[in-house]
């Protein structure tokens, strides 16, 4: 079972429609989680993070947060066609130093 | 743009060889992580460099080394390079404590292939 696990996509959403990512986790340990954006051919980019359980939005983006589920998503309103992307989340177990790690990846295409 | 920094972008290299890969971490940032990103996957850690020491390590075997200078910039090593090493090499600046605590910033990667 990998660590953290998403799916692969491609989810497609028409472009004002909301797009939801989801990612489980298999470490109970973890306390924080990172959604991360990344466009082909570039490094990762910190979209958000989320330490409690619930919710947290940051403009069109928010991220939930079920640690008894092991369940992290990102909803993404009013998707444009720039947010097409691969969004990658992240966990950081409990381990004492800061390694995070990733899930393969959502890829998202956001049609005009 | 985050304000990490890498050097070289791309990188060839044959099997059996050595290659440096440097990072410059962001500004006031004391911890550099090192992850190796292969082809449609996500970034696997290799380790990670705090205070000049080596504090964390991932499932990485030994020719994979690093180094971190005063400036907290960085360097990874990898030795006996096989084919399997071909991937983006991401470097990633955090700091231990503050309100921005463990919030990893990659830098723009090093692309290596292995011939």
């Amino acid at each position: 079972q990998k660590e953290v696990e998403q799916n692969s996509g491609p989810l497609s959403v028409p472009e004002g429609a909301i797009a939801s990512l989801n990612c489980t986790y298999s470490d109970r340990g973890s306390q924080s989680f990172f959604w991360y954006r990344q466009y082909s051919g570039k490094s990762p980019e910190l979209i958000m993070f989320i330490y409690s359980n619930g919710d947290k939005e940051d403009g069109r983006f928010t991220a939930q947060l079920n640690k008894a589920s092991q369940y992290v998503s990102l909803l993404i309103r009013d998707s444009q066609p720039s947010d097409s992307a691969t969004y990658l989340c992240a966990a950081r177990p409990d381990t004492g130093f800061q390694k995070l790690v990733f899930g393969t990846g959502t890829r998202l295409l956001v049609s005009p | 743009e985050t304000g990490v920094t890498q050097s070289p972008t791309h990188l060839i290299k044959t099997r059996g060889q050595q290659v440096t890969l440097r990072c410059s971490s962001q500004s006031g940032h004391n911890t550099v992580s090192w992850y190796q990103q292969a082809l449609g996957q996500g970034p696997q850690f290799i380790f990670q460099y705090y205070r000049e020491e080596e504090n964390g390590r991932g499932n990485f075997p030994p020719r994979f080394s690093g180094l971190q200078f005063p400036n907290y910039s960085s360097e990874l090593n990898v030795n006996a390079l096989e084919l399997d090493d071909s991937a983006l090499y991401l470097c990633a600046s955090s700091l231990v404590a503050g309100p921005d605590q463990e919030t990893q910033y990659f830098g723009p990667g090093t692309r290596l292939l292995v011939l």
